[in-house]
């Protein structure tokens, strides 16, 4: 199966730390999107690629975080300077124009 | 205003029953499509549904079906003869616009519905 594949599953770190998690989306979607979803909520949108290009960010991104997708391939989501807020599970998906968006498994974010 | 509201935080069902999952959506876009995921306790978001604001018909999908009534502004996901399996958490989520070659298609998602299958 050829999904979209986030790691890490889980992170744990402490505040003030810096994180970076990896997604690899379906092989043949150009497009790649980063949602966040707290608990108790729908997911929400952050920003997103179309091939290597960063189209659009979403006010929900702060100057800590920054995501690339350099080949147009995996795309990865950094996180500076964690804080407590920052904790989520942060969700990768991925498609082709006009198609439905494949999600992975997401990255359980977790700030002691 | 929300652009999408599920209003049942929780739903119970016996197992065999058809369940009915509310979600009304608001947009000034023509153009835009409807779609249904479901979330597991296990995390991943899995794709069950998708509706066009232009389409004629009810999408359906196996057990799965999309009651569209656009003047209303909603789009009820319908799972006939529920199954244990259908525990999990439901999401309507909303695209605006057209599909583009370079636009951003991105998903605007309701808070939820945990549904529950009773034996």
């Amino acid at each position: 199966d050829t999904g979209v594949s986030q790691n890490p599953r889980h992170k744990i770190t402490k505040r003030g730390q810096n994180v970076t998690f990896r997604c690899d989306p379906i092989s043949e979607h150009n497009r790649l999107y980063w949602y966040r979803q707290t608990l108790g909520q729908g997911p929400e949108f952050l920003t997103y690629f179309q091939n290597e290009a960063q189209l659009e960010k979403s006010r929900l991104l702060s100057d800590r975080f920054s995501a690339e997708r350099p080949k147009g391939s995996f795309s990865t989501l950094e996180i500076q300077r964690t804080e407590q807020g920052d904790s989520a599970m942060y969700l990768c998906a991925s498609s082709l124009r006009g198609q439905p968006q494949h999600f992975g498994d997401g990255t359980r974010l977790s700030i002691l | 205003a929300q652009k999408i509201t599920q209003t049942q935080p929780g739903m119970f069902v016996q197992e065999k029953e058809a369940v009915t999952l509310d979600c009304t959506y608001d947009t000034s876009d023509p153009s835009y499509g409807l779609f249904w995921y479901k979330q597991p306790s296990s995390g991943e978001m899995i794709f069950l549904i998708y509706q066009g604001s232009y389409d004629q018909q009810n999408a359906t999908e196996g057990r799965y079906s999309l009651n569209f009534q656009k003047a209303r502004k909603s789009a009820n996901l319908v799972i006939s003869a529920s199954q244990l399996g259908d525990s999990a958490m439901y999401f309507c989520a909303m695209r605006e616009g057209s599909e583009s070659n370079f636009g951003n298609e991105k998903l605007t998602f309701g808070t939820g519905t945990r549904l529950t299958i009773i034996p």
